[in-house]
């Protein structure tokens, strides 16, 4: 999966499916963490955010889960639309910096 | 509401040249932030402010310069541009520094 550092690149899932999108993160010191998605040739944009004294929040159709025994963040998308094809990136929060992995490029095929 | 804007949108320079690109947010936000993305790379910080005249290094800030004299400008100067700094650049802006970002559309800069 992505992490800040390595990445998957692609993820391909049938429109209606769930779909699932992890991240490695680095820092044991990281106590905030966002998911942002990008479209072609636009600006991230905020999805869903968790602090660390969570391990689960729950938006609108997305769920980010965060497991910080492995260091192990996921964005959860149920029942995946055309509209949600972009690339999503985790980023995680040290101090007032934000880190960001590579991104991981989901294509939701109709 | 305008939000976060940045310009130019696309600019091609030659190495050795100074650049500036603009930031802008009508949000008042404190925090602002400039960020390239590079395949590869995703986007890593090169410098942010907390507010009007404070400023800090991010990840890779060498080569670059900025200032914040007023609250809802952050400007990003290349002094003198080189072809490693060909790139998309993104400003954003938050309430906080540990707090969700705005991002702009970004600029295309190429260094020819």
């Amino acid at each position: 999966g992505e992490s800040v550092g390595l990445h998957l690149p692609t993820l391909s899932v049938q429109e209606g499916d769930n779909s699932i999108i992890n991240c490695a993160y680095s820092n044991s010191a990281s106590d905030y963490f966002i998911w942002y998605k990008q479209e072609s040739g636009k600006g991230p944009q905020f999805i869903i955010d968790i602090r660390s004294n969570m391990d689960k929040r729950q938006g609108q159709r997305v769920t980010v889960l965060l497991n910080k025994t492995v260091k192990h963040l996921s964005l959860q998308i149920a029942a995946t639309q055309p509209g949600d094809s972009a690339v999503y990136f985790c980023a995680e929060n040290t101090g007032n910096q934000f880190y960001f992995g590579t991104g991981t490029s989901l294509t939701v095929i109709p | 509401d305008a939000g976060i804007t940045q310009s130019p949108r696309y600019k091609i320079t030659e190495t050795g040249r100074q650049v500036t690109l603009m930031c802008h947010q009508t949000w008042s936000h404190s925090y602002m932030f400039w960020y390239r993305q590079d395949l590869g790379h995703g986007l890593r910080l090169i410098y942010y402010s907390a507010a009007a005249d404070i400023t800090d290094k991010g990840e890779v800030p060498d080569g670059y310069v900025v200032s914040r004299s007023k609250t809802e400008n952050f400007p990003l100067t290349l002094e003198s541009a080189t072809r490693s700094q060909t790139s998309v650049y993104f400003c954003a802006s938050s309430v906080a520094g540990p707090d969700e970002q705005f991002f702009g559309p970004g600029t295309r800069l190429t260094v020819l």
